[in-house]
């Protein structure tokens, strides 16, 4: 089954760049997605498609793919970013979701 | 605008029963998957299971499995997840998800959450 891991806390500056990684097997082969969970707040995708951002999502937030590696970059960081992120992607063999075990990005 | 509406909060003693719903707006509701998750407190998030609306085809997390059901109403436009015996354990924040498909892949998109806590 796949696994994705995260590391589980990154810690940055207001101004900074903060980079999370999601490792895995699967990821070189699975297109990967990331959410944004503010605290008592329901999670709120960032990033699809591996690279995508939805609209309204801002231009600070991008993501990239190399290998058994994807990343999510928050560019010139801001106390708002503070929250846990996700990756998921989809196991098309069990036809369900897997999410990356979180990271607890702190300003 | 896409919407998940969830019931709200519960407070409920062990051994009770519970359905709690999620109400889709904004789209048609019988062709997209509804997913639940389950995120138990300070923990990351695990998938419980799937119902497809248009024919009730439902699949479920091996972890889950006989320990809830998923169900839907489609003339309503609501998903519910259910126990017939509620553990301490169940105590967690529950999240509806409508599966969104594209190109051989899927992400979610998330109803506000249902809090749920089992207590004597």
């Amino acid at each position: 089954s796949y696994v994705l891991t995260q590391p589980p806390s990154v810690s940055v500056a207001p101004g900074k760049t903060a980079s999370i990684t999601c490792e895995g097997n699967s990821v070189a082969s699975e297109t990967v997605h990331w959410y944004q969970q503010r605290p008592g707040q329901a999670p709120l995708m960032v990033i699809y498609y591996n690279t995508d951002r939805p609209s309204g999502i801002p231009e600070r937030f991008s993501g990239s793919k190399s290998g058994s590696t994807a990343t999510l970059t928050i560019s010139r960081v801001e106390v708002g970013d503070e929250a846990d992120y996700y990756c998921q992607l989809w196991d098309t063999g069990g036809d369900h979701p897997v999410f990356g075990t979180g990271t607890k990005v702190t300003v | 605008e896409v919407q998940l509406v969830q019931s709200g909060t519960e407070v409920k003693k062990p051994g009770e029963s519970l359905k709690i719903s999620c109400k889709g707006y904004g789209y048609d509701f019988a062709t997209y998957w509804i997913g639940w998750v389950r995120q138990m407190p300070g923990k990351g998030l695990e998938w419980m299971g799937i119902i497809y609306p248009g024919d009730s085809d439902t699949r479920y997390s091996p972890s889950f499995q006989g320990q809830v059901t998923i169900s839907v109403d489609e003339s309503i436009s609501s998903a519910f997840l259910q126990w017939t015996s509620l553990k301490a354990s169940d105590t967690a924040m529950y999240y509806c998800t409508r599966r969104y498909y594209y190109d051989g892949t899927s992400y979610l998109e998330w109803g506000q959450g249902t809090q749920v806590t089992v207590s004597s």
